[in-house]
């Protein structure tokens, strides 16, 4: 199972709005409505911010969202902050029991 | 409170064996599955398996078959990563996760602290 395709790095001023795309294949974001995104900072456990393609859990700020086109995921976080600087990771469902992680995205904010 | 809390950090030769723990509470452990998931330094998140707390099942990453036992204990809410035959790429941060829902292949909502372990001659 290959990794879900991310860019390696997005970068935004303060106010303004990102997208970071995640891409995969038909056997697993083009399959399923079971992506999830993934907040992490330097030296900290992954902070789960979409599930289910589309779903913020409790807590998340309604700055972040997300969407899927075919065998594309994408998250958008508008209205910049300083503390949105971080790695962001994309997972899918890829069948048979397995999941997979993008390579992951490292945010900055200018 | 809900919460993973792992164990401490280990050093390992190569070709040696790693368990690491898992400790859950606040909530019903044989509800959802846990997940271990591993970060090389500087690397991203790498997904290795699950374990089944209620019927004890696992699965595990196509790279990490037969090298890699997910296990889990009901009765102190803990579940177990064991890792053989380490070499130097084995070196990381492991973290459990348990599923948002009892359909246990969904995103995860509670991670542990993470346990780093260094596999060095």
């Amino acid at each position: 199972q290959s990794a879900l395709t991310q860019p390696a790095s997005v970068s935004g001023s303060p106010g303004q709005s990102i997208t970071i795309s995640c891409t995969g294949t038909s056997s697993d974001i083009g399959n399923f409505n079971l992506v999830s995104w993934y907040q992490q900072h330097p030296g900290k456990a992954p902070r789960l911010m979409i599930y289910e393609v589309t779903k913020r859990p409790s807590g998340v700020s309604n700055r972040f969202s997300a969407s899927k086109s075919g065998n594309t995921a994408s998250l958008t976080i508008s209205g910049l902050q300083a503390e949105d600087e971080a790695d962001y990771y994309c997972c899918s469902y890829a069948g048979s029991n397995t999941l997979v992680f993008g390579g992951g995205t490292k945010l900055t904010v200018l | 409170q809900l919460q993973l809390v792992q164990s401490g950090a280990e050093v390992r030769k190569p070709g040696a064996s790693v368990k690491v723990s898992c400790k859950t509470s606040g909530y019903t452990f044989t509800g959802y599955y846990i997940h271990w998931v591993r970060q090389a330094p500087g690397q991203g998140l790498e997904w290795m398996g699950w374990v089944n707390p209620y019927s004890g099942g696992a699965h595990y990453a196509q790279n990490f078959q037969g090298r890699v036992t997910m296990t889990s204990d009901a009765s102190i809410t803990t579940a177990y990563m064991e890792l053989s035959r380490l070499s130097s790429s084995d070196s990381a941060v492991y973290y459990c996760a348990r599923t948002l829902s009892a359909w246990g292949l969904n995103a995860f909502d509670i991670w542990g602290q993470g346990t780093m372990l260094t596999v060095s001659s």
